[in-house]
Formats: C-alpha cells, structure tokens, sequence
C-alpha cells in the first residue's frame, strides 16, 4: 500500500519562475494539505482541497494556488517565484477527519 | 489565532537516559493534539494523538497526556535510543476534525549518544 507520493524530490529554478510540484494521496484518501517547511522551522500550511475545492487556506499570497483532480491527487503552483520561497514542500493526505500522512516533499531552491 | 511553543533544541541525551519534550498550546475550542516526528532527509511521521481533555497518546515507548488545565502536550520516554534521534514537531489541528489544517511548533531536535 503506497503512501503520500511527491514529485518531484527536488528542484532548482530561479527568480520570477513558476513551479509545479505534484502529490498523490496514499491509498483511500480524499483530502490533501500542503505545507511549507523553511529550513530549521516546522511546516506551515498553505491550503487545503477536498473534493476538488480549497476548502481552507493559510496566509499565503495568491503566488500560491492549488488543485486537485477528479482521482484525488494534487498539484502546487507557484508564480514569481521569491528566494524566500526556497523550503522543503509537504503534501499530506487524511480521510474523513483522520490524522494527515505526510509524503517526504519536494526541496526547492530558487537561485 | 492558533499557536504551538515547543522547547528550543538541541537536546542531548545519552542512551537509556529519561525524555522529556515540553509543548504548550493556544486554541479556541477543543483541538486535537499530535506529536510528529522527521528523520533526516524524510517527510513527517505521526508518532502519537490524543483528541481530548486527559486522553494519554502513545506509541514506541513515547507518551504525551492531553492536559487542558495547562494547555500542555508534553512528549516523554522512559529510556531513549541512538534510533531515536531525529526532530520532533508538535502540532494542533482546529476542533475535532484530526484532518483540518495542522498548526506546528518549531520542532525540537534530539540527539542521543552510545
């Protein structure tokens, strides 16, 4: 039974470039929460999507947006990229209420 | 808003000594509370949960009581090992719901020595 999967395990891009990081869910789950986990700091959630929708979001700026397919994964998006925005980026899944699992994120490191 | 304090590491122990890790918590309502753990290079492992007032988490050997009298959530182990060595997160999700959105403390790393 495969858990959360993230893709990819790590990326360099520079300033003012977009990214796209992918998750899917472990097996069963319908709920995805990403997080942003800057270097020495715990995560920091960004949002959260649920049958397709964001159902809540952190205090990120609209650089950030997400999406979620029809078979539950999920996909980050982020615009104009800032060095500030290099970190470790989880994705974690839950079901109905259940404690979330984290997948081992996506490092990305803007030069 | 929601907000997680965890005591500052490193912490240092050596094998088989006592584990203590303090975590206090803001909140309205009734939160769920968690300990997460992180190895090197890896995402976040669910190590133990307690979803009310008195609950006690445990698992591996690690506990942690819910204690709402000191909004407290406070890791411990009676004997740790070399293994154990990682960094620790604790965490709050709103309400009952143990899957919305998680709220961290700035995790406390631990280092345990032969």
């Amino acid at each position: 039974d495969a858990g959360v999967t993230q893709s990819p395990t790590h990326l360099i891009k520079t300033r003012g470039q977009q990214v796209t990081l992918r998750c899917s869910p472990k097996s069963g789950h319908d709920t995805v929460s990403w997080y942003q986990q800057a270097l020495g700091q715990g995560p920091q959630f960004i949002f959260q999507y649920y049958e397709e929708e964001e159902r809540q979001r952190g205090n990120f700026p609209d650089r950030f947006s997400g999406h979620q397919f029809p078979n539950y994964s999920s996909e980050l998006n982020v615009n104009a990229l800032l060095l500030g925005d290099s970190a470790l980026y989880l994705c974690a899944s839950s079901l109905s209420g259940q404690p979330q699992h984290f997948g081992d994120g996506t490092r990305l490191s803007i030069l | 808003g929601n907000s997680v304090t965890q005591m500052e590491g490193p912490v240092t122990l050596s094998e088989e000594a006592f584990l203590t890790i303090n975590c206090t918590y803001t909140a309205t309502g009734y939160p769920s509370l968690f300990w997460y753990v992180q190895y090197p290079g890896e995402g976040l492992q669910l190590l133990l949960k307690a979803t009310k007032a008195d609950d006690k988490g445990s698992n591996k050997g690690f506990e942690a009581t819910y204690r709402k009298e000191t909004t407290s959530f406070h890791l411990e182990k009676g004997s740790v090992q070399v293994s154990d060595s990682a960094v620790y997160f604790c965490a709050l999700s709103d309400h009952d719901n143990a899957g919305n959105m998680l709220t961290f403390g700035g995790g406390t790393r631990l280092m345990v020595k032969p």
